[in-house]
């Protein structure tokens, strides 16, 4: 049973545009989230992360938003560069359990 | 040189054979997961050591088992290597701190079973 979904497995964009990636939930327990990018031959680097106390944290061009109630987040870039392009995780926990459980990831490709 | 260290990067096998992939780190973390990474499945969990002492099963645990030899050093053993193992594995770090605890990835081992 995937606990963390991201349903789009793949994503375009224009340069310069908004990029929007989404990630849903089902265990009402999580409340510590993190998106992860990975470049082909490379490990996952941490982007950005939020906590279940706030609906929205920035670092930079990037953006995170939390709908608890809907148990969906989302990863905002803007605006979306080439060096964008690479498969992005999102991931959650319980806080107290440092157990993290990963979604399926969505590939994401910004034209130049 | 990395903080998350991951031996061998590629690996061939053959089915039946015993495989350990090895993963050392530099950050003075004490907790440390292995992961395995699978077209369309994602970064499944299968293994976590939040100290020496300490093993935790993750989601995909069978066929699988570990050994934390040391603070810094966290091998995954495949006792009995079959195809459906065929993936990208990553071994990773995280400090533990709460509300800003951050997974450290090591650089990905390859392994492909025939």
């Amino acid at each position: 049973d995937q606990q963390v979904k991201q349903n789009s497995p793949s994503l375009s964009v224009q340069e310069g545009r908004i990029s929007i990636l989404n990630c849903d939930y089902t265990n009402s327990m999580f409340d510590y989230f993190l998106w992860y990018k990975k470049y082909p031959a490379e490990g996952p680097t941490f982007l950005i992360s939020i906590s279940s106390i706030k609906d929205k944290n920035e670092d930079g061009r990037f953006t995170v938003f939390l709908n608890k109630s809907a148990k969906h987040l989302s990863l905002h870039i803007v605006p979306s560069q080439p060096g964008d392009s690479a498969v992005y995780f999102c991931a959650a926990s319980e806080t107290g359990t440092y157990k993290y459980i990963f979604g399926t990831g969505t590939r994401l490709k910004v034209l130049a | 040189d990395a903080d998350v260290t991951q031996t061998p990067r590629n690996r061939i096998t053959k089915t039946g054979k015993r495989i350990m992939l090895e993963c050392s780190q530099t950050k003075g973390h004490d907790r440390m997961y292995w992961y395995r990474q699978d077209p369309g499945l994602g970064l499944r969990l299968i293994y976590y050591s939040f100290d020496v002492k300490d093993i935790n099963k993750g989601e995909i645990s069978d066929g699988y088992s570990v050994s934390r030899q040391a603070q810094a050093k966290f091998s995954l053993s495949l006792e009995s290597a079959i195809p459906n193992q065929t993936a990208l594995y990553f071994c990773a770090t995280s400090e533990g701190v709460v509300g800003a605890n951050v997974l450290t990835f090591g650089a990905g081992s390859r392994l492909t079973v025939l």
